[in-house]
């Protein structure tokens, strides 16, 4: 079946480094593909989205590219802040049709040092 | 516009008592979603709604029911509580397949 599996963790970085998050997965069809990010205490958000092959998802400095012949969905950014510390999922939309359903990865926690 | 709202937040049961989450979006989002997310496994999809009347399984559906009378809110019980139900719940809305899923702030339950 359809499956997501990220780079564990914990990934711990001083201020300013740059940061990369492994994804890859496994899919039947042309999915899309996510970055959610839940912060301490709280529900999981949007980070970034690409929906087809070499689509670039963007934002807050996060970038991700969908890599369709790696089946490759890699977080970076190139300098972190304390405030990024966060756990990461990355996640497929398993069903183009129909509800949407995706399938996640086991989390990234990410850990920023001052 | 409180989005995706979750109550209660925190719940301790023991063995075999019944519960019921309930989940309010106020986005007039059609698709509902209940995960639960337990450590090191990421969230796994327990049921979901495509419209208010339906209901469909998910991933992990064994020992939990859900309803959506409303399109509004998307109830999920646990009618006999086992301590493998200890998890945090989390329920998602999307206004069409394909959208941007929007979580709600979870329920930390604990079965003991």
């Amino acid at each position: 079946g359809d499956s997501v599996t990220q780079m564990e963790g914990p990934v711990t970085l001083s201020e300013e480094a740059f940061l990369t998050i492994n994804c890859t997965y496994t899919a039947t069809g042309y999915p899309s593909l996510f970055w959610y990010v839940q912060y301490p205490g709280e529900g999981l958000q949007l980070l970034l989205k690409a929906t087809k092959a070499d689509d670039k998802g963007s934002n807050k400095g996060f970038e991700a590219t969908y890599r369709k012949e790696t089946t490759s969905f890699h977080l970076e950014k190139g300098s972190v802040q304390v405030s990024d510390s966060a756990v990461y999922f990355c996640a497929l939309s398993a069903f183009p049709e129909g509800a949407q359903k995706l399938v996640f990865g086991q989390g990234t926690r990410l850990t920023i040092n001052p | 516009n409180a989005g995706v709202t979750q109550t209660p937040k925190f719940r301790v049961l023991k063995t075999g008592q019944s519960m019921t989450l309930l989940c309010a979006q106020d986005m007039n989002h059609e698709y509902m979603y209940w995960y639960r997310q337990d450590p090191g496994m990421g969230l796994r999809l327990i049921h979901y709604s495509v419209g208010e009347g339906t209901t469909a399984k998910g991933e992990v559906p064994d020992g939990y029911n859900v309803s959506r009378l409303k399109k509004q809110n998307f109830l999920l019980g646990l009618e006999s509580a086992a301590p493998s139900q200890t998890s945090v719940y989390f329920c998602a809305s999307s206004y069409r397949s394909l959208g941007e899923q929007f979580f709600g702030p979870g329920t930390r339950l604990t079965v003991l």
